[in-house]
């Protein structure tokens, strides 16, 4: 079974460039989140996802990221414009429900790793 | 903002010894989770441990929990090369999982 796919695995842009970073869930995975992990921190949610709607974007700086999650399968964070403090790590994870009893396992793709010069 | 501690913030031991994490958390929660990352890869869920239970076991990995302390335990028995990695703790609160700071463990042959 294939994992959580990410892509890019790296990106290098100048600041006020804009990146887009892309993300295929596992199928049949209903929940899909964004996380943002900084050097030596553990992840910190951005957003999740319950199929198309975002159900918690609270943490998500929304003045230049955004987000989609189309027809409930793949999902697409976007920064816009990039500053300095937006390098770091960001993880995409599945999971097929957060409310189903054993549906809680989150599986995490390998990352894109942004720089920002 | 992350609520879990983990403890220590970096671990090293010879292949072969046990290693114990431990991490604490502030407020009431429904699991914890723990998670390992290897050196630039994503992170691998390995063990769940729900706030009605105290103690999950897992091939070589021990889990406790006290909720009375809001802390928790990792145990890795007969730890092996492949064991190096970061490891973090997860807490599952009513909306979210929120990760710690994460302890680094390193297995020296």
């Amino acid at each position: 079974e294939a994992g959580v796919v990410q892509s890019p695995r790296y990106k290098i842009i100048e600041k006020k460039q804009p990146v887009a970073f892309w993300c295929n869930p596992i199928s049949g995975h209903n929940t899909l989140y964004w996380y943002r992990q900084n050097l030596g921190q553990g992840p910190e949610l951005l957003i999740r996802y319950e199929n198309e709607e975002a159900v918690d974007d609270s943490q998500l700086p929304k003045d230049r990221f955004s987000a989609e999650r189309l027809k409930g399968v793949d999902s697409t964070l976007k920064i816009q414009p990039a500053e300095l403090g937006d390098s770091a790590v960001y993880l995409c994870a599945s999971s097929f429900s957060t409310w189903v009893y054993d549906g809680e396992t989150q599986y995490f793709g390998p990352g894109t790793r942004l720089l920002v010069l | 903002s992350q609520q879990g501690e983990e403890d220590p913030q970096a671990l090293s031991i010879q292949e072969g010894e046990n290693a114990t994490m431990n991490c604490s958390y502030k407020t009431s929660i429904n699991n914890l989770q723990w998670y390992r990352q290897n050196s630039g890869r994503g992170l691998v869920h390995l063990i769940l441990i729900r706030s009605n239970e105290r103690e999950k076991h897992s091939g070589r990995l021990r889990v406790t929990l006290d909720t009375s302390k809001k802390s928790s335990s990792l145990l890795i028995t007969a730890s092996r090369a492949a064991d190096t990695a970061s490891y973090f703790c997860a807490t599952r609160g009513a909306q979210k999982l929120v990760f710690g700071q994460g302890t680094r463990l390193t297995i020296n042959p």
